[in-house]
């Protein structure tokens, strides 16, 4: 399975923006760039995915490289809420569950007032 | 309240006791889930079914066995817990997630388990 690589942990101030960044050299063409985050104490939430193009919702935005061997997870204001690690995951377009998602490590985020 | 709910949330046992964590949801989703979270590995996936008739081992099964009872309940059971069963435990819920649709994956707040 292809594998991402993100930074153990990031620091940002509050109210100014956040860029995570995520490794997957070896992703295939039919892997989605997934992004969840675990606030302290809870299970893991979904954040946004995306296949090629850059996406955006409430939460964040995704921008995904030409190459798609790299992403970026951007907050666009960091509040204090934000504070949470970060998974990047890969899943392929054909994977109807969950069951072959792989939680690494993630980049722990730290937002300072 | 939560859409997925597991109990206990917290449990302290001994080695050799056999242990229940619980999990409800109203999600109304077939595919439900349970992984294992330890400091420095991530979470691992220990079981996962797709209905209540289908069970599927994951990553770390051994020393655990899971019972679905209905859609919405999935059990996870330590027959005989050990010390390094002690971790925090998470069961998650998703809809179908093939033929471009997503299959989000929504977790419970996580049961920790202590096995002295």
């Amino acid at each position: 399975d292809a594998k991402t690589t993100q930074p153990n942990s990031m620091e940002s101030n509050e109210e100014e923006p956040v860029h995570l960044p995520c490794n997957h050299s070896t992703i295939s063409g039919t892997d989605y760039i997934h992004w969840y985050r675990q606030l302290p104490s809870q299970g893991p939430e979904y954040v946004i995915h995306g296949l090629t193009s850059n996406v955006n919702n409430r939460m964040a935005s995704l921008a995904i490289a030409e190459d798609r061997k790299s992403s970026t997870l951007i907050l666009h204001r960091a509040t204090l809420r934000d504070a949470a690690v970060y998974y990047c995951i890969l899943r392929d377009a054909g994977e109807t569950s969950g069951s072959r998602l792989t939680f690494g490590e993630g980049t722990q985020l730290t937002v300072n007032p | 309240d939560a859409d997925v709910t597991q109990t206990p949330r917290n449990r302290i046992t001994k080695t050799g006791k056999r242990i229940m964590l619980e999990c409800s949801q109203t999600k109304g989703h077939d595919r439900m889930y349970w992984y294992r979270q330890d400091p420095g590995l991530g979470l691992r996936l220990i079981y996962y079914s797709f209905d209540v008739k289908d069970i599927n081992k994951g990553e770390i099964s051994d020393g655990y066995s899971v019972s679905r009872q209905a859609q919405a309940k999935f059990s996870l059971s330590l027959e005989s817990a050990i010390p390094n069963q002690t971790a925090l435990y998470f069961c998650a819920t998703s809809d179908f997630g093939g033929r471009g649709l997503f299959g989000e994956l929504f977790f419970g707040e996580g049961s920790r388990l202590t096995v002295l």
